[in-house]
């Protein structure tokens, strides 16, 4: 079975200051991992995703994530953070078989001007 | 860019009665999905398709049908709406093969009384 946990449920930082949102998963082959943003009162949009090679992988609005298969973590960071970066951030997986997607139950970030 | 949409975007119904929740995609996506999202919950997946004819069920299927007629057109049916059946419902799309991202459509917020 395949699992994503986001232990963190709310994060509040300074605006300037590194952000990293947290994302764990369990599965059992190489798996496909993404990060979605919802701002507040919108639907979901595609951030980046990690599919194989480079470890580092850059998206939209200046976020990178990296993938540790060593332990099972896909986290999100971006330096240095905004206010319009508060918003709900969801990480989220894919197996290779096309198997259906599960999602992590979400981080919200607040980001104090 | 794909586009998605969803129809209506709100909805209030009677316990009993029938909701009929519409998606449609113009990117010519295989896959489709109906997620529902509350508060420390996430997104969990409801039900998903292949393509035109298919649908499989997701986390969450009890008390939910899909009907795929044709690759842009997925709906969500609730035959005897719940009040536990409130909450805001999200249709996306995405490429087949688990490796590309997923397009959200704007959500329909639904209520049962």
């Amino acid at each position: 079975a395949q699992s994503v946990d986001q232990p963190d449920a709310h994060v509040t930082l300074s605006e300037g200051a590194s952000l990293e949102l947290r994302c764990s998963y369990s599965y059992s082959a190489a798996p496909y991992l993404f990060w979605y943003v919802q701002y507040p009162g919108q639907s979901l949009q595609f951030l980046l995703k990690y599919i194989t090679g480079d470890t580092v992988v850059k998206g939209t609005k200046g976020f990178e994530a990296e993938f540790r298969k060593s332990n099972s973590s896909f986290n999100l960071k971006k330096s240095p953070a905004h206010w319009s970066d508060s918003a709900k951030y969801f990480c989220a997986l894919e197996g290779r078989n096309n198997n259906a997607p599960r999602f992590g139950a979400g981080t919200k970030l607040s980001v104090k001007p | 860019e794909a586009a998605v949409t969803q129809s209506p975007r709100n909805k209030v119904a009677v316990t009993g009665g029938k909701v009929t929740l519409s998606c449609n995609q113009t990117n010519n996506h295989n896959n489709m999905y109906w997620y529902r999202q509350d508060t420390g919950h996430g997104l969990r997946l409801i039900h998903y398709s292949y393509g035109a004819g298919s649908t499989e069920k997701g986390d969450i299927p009890d008390g939910y049908k899909a009907s795929r007629p044709s690759q842009e057109n997925f709906s969500l049916i609730l035959e005897l709406a719940t009040p536990s059946q409130t909450s805001v419902y999200f249709c996306a799309s995405g490429d087949w093969g688990g490796y590309a991202e997923q397009f959200f459509g704007p959500g329909t917020r639904l209520t049962v009384l």
